[in-house]
């Protein structure tokens, strides 16, 4: 079955420091990838997409590649802010629903 | 505001008992999914309904059912509650049913079971 595999956190930055938070997945067939962000007491809300392979998703700063020979799909952020401390959450929607990763947790101090 | 709202935010009941949560999706959405948060289990997919009819089943045990109204307004009925059904139940939607639509979830509905 699919399946997604994050890296465990926490995941302790300073302010301005790069973030790479990876994902790699297990699919039978051509899934579309995803980055949700939960930040505390709240839902998910979602940060970016890629539906096929070399695809790159981006938004706020935050930004993935699809790759397939490597079945990945890594967060990055050149410059975090205290401001993104919160859980990251990679997914994969094969059919129409979606399997996430355990999720990671990004703690941003100033 | 992801425009999916949930009721009730909060929920606390005793095992053996039965609940309804209540999910409205983003206006023009038809797809409405449920999904169950847990420390042990992570985020699963529950059930999703399309346009009122049964798209896809994922990890719902059989005392759960769900139902998707002519309004597109969607509940989740849980019943003969154990203990480990306390966990955050979130509602999503989506314009569409395919891999690629976005789903928008609600602020979820958190149960504790006593």
């Amino acid at each position: 079955g699919n399946s997604v595999t994050q890296m465990e956190g926490p995941v302790t930055l300073s302010e301005e420091a790069f973030l790479t938070i990876n994902c790699t997945y297990t699919a039978t067939g051509y899934p579309s990838l995803f980055w949700y962000v939960q930040y505390p007491g709240e839902g998910l809300q979602l940060l970016l997409k890629a539906t096929k392979a070399d695809d790159k998703g981006s938004n706020k700063g935050f930004e993935a590649t699809y790759r397939k020979e490597t079945t990945s799909f890594h967060l990055e952020k050149g410059s975090v802010q205290v401001s993104d401390s919160a859980v990251y959450f990679c997914a994969l929607s094969e059919r129409s629903t979606l399997t996430f990763g355990k999720g990671t947790m990004l703690l941003v101090s100033p | 505001d992801s425009g999916v709202t949930q009721t009730p935010k909060h929920l606390i009941t005793a095992t053996g008992q039965r609940v309804t949560l209540r999910c409205s999706p983003r206006s023009g959405d038809l797809s409405v999914y449920w999904y169950q948060q847990s420390l042990d289990q992570g985020l699963q997919f529950l059930i999703q309904y399309y346009n009122g009819e049964e798209r896809a089943k994922g990890n719902i045990l059989e005392r759960f059912s769900a139902q998707q109204f002519p309004d597109l307004h969607s509940e989740l009925n849980l019943s003969s509650l154990e203990l480990g059904d306390s966990a955050l139940y979130f509602c999503a939607s989506s314009v569409g049913a395919g891999p690629s639509y976005e789903q928008y979830f609600g602020p979820g509905t958190r149960l504790t079971v006593t």
